[in-house]
């Protein structure tokens, strides 16, 4: 069956430093993959897309890896602030499909002062 | 900036009673989406819309749903005879099409959250 998985468990880290949060798939074939950012009560927020045939995106103090290998992508974000805190959902597009995201279940980040 | 906004933010509806969720997407968009989000779970896709008719739907999307442009603005879900289960956050999204007909990545309004009692 097809699965994304996020760490269900919170990441806590330390202002200033790389918060790095995973996205796994199987049995995908995506064309794409999308983070988003999510905050209580509110609607997800774009942040990056990477295509099939990219390997890295960066975007300000955000940089996200995709590797069709291992079939993960890595979210890093650097030098973090407690704003970053929120949940970031990774989301698949697949390739000769419709293109429609599929979100897994989000990781919280938490940043702390 | 533009933004796809939704109302109402809020809405509570007694079971069996029928709900219009309304969402106004991005004024050049051309695909739109309904998704849900029971609390503490992940974000589910409905159905997305395009040329005035549905495109996808997931199989939650049964008959009890149904979607709507009434006019060149507005996009609605409709659900009937609301049950329990139905209490969820409710996102409208919105993505562009590119040249040669690729989507862009979807813009998400804030939500309506659903209660049914």
């Amino acid at each position: 069956s097809q699965k994304i998985e996020q760490n269900s468990e919170a990441l806590n880290i330390q202002e200033g430093k790389t918060a790095t949060l995973t996205c796994n798939y199987t049995n995908y074939s995506p064309a794409y993959l999308q983070w988003y950012r999510q905050d209580p009560g509110r609607g997800p927020v774009f942040l990056l897309l990477i295509r099939e045939n990219e390997k890295e995106k960066r975007k300000e103090r955000l940089k996200v890896t995709f590797d069709t290998t291992l079939k993960q992508s890595l979210f890093h974000i650097t030098a973090s602030q407690p704003a970053d805190s929120a949940t970031y959902l990774c989301a698949l597009g697949e390739s000769g499909g419709s293109y429609i995201p599929t979100f897994g279940r989000g990781t919280s980040l938490i940043v702390h002062p | 900036e533009p933004e796809v906004t939704q109302t109402p933010s809020h809405q509570v509806t007694q079971m069996g009673q029928e709900v219009i969720l309304r969402c106004v997407p991005i004024s050049n968009h051309l695909y739109f989406y309904w998704y849900r989000q029971i609390l503490g779970q992940k974000v589910e896709f409905l159905v997305s819309f395009y040329n005035n008719e549905i495109s996808e739907k997931s199989e939650i999307f049964d008959d009890q749903f149904s979607v709507e442009r009434p006019d060149g603005s507005n996009f609605t879900l409709k659900i009937r005879s609301t049950k329990l289960e139905d209490s969820a956050m409710y996102f409208c999204a919105s993505s562009e099409v590119r040249t040669g007909g690729a989507r862009t990545e979807a813009f998400f309004g804030q939500g309506t959250r659903l209660t049914v009692v």
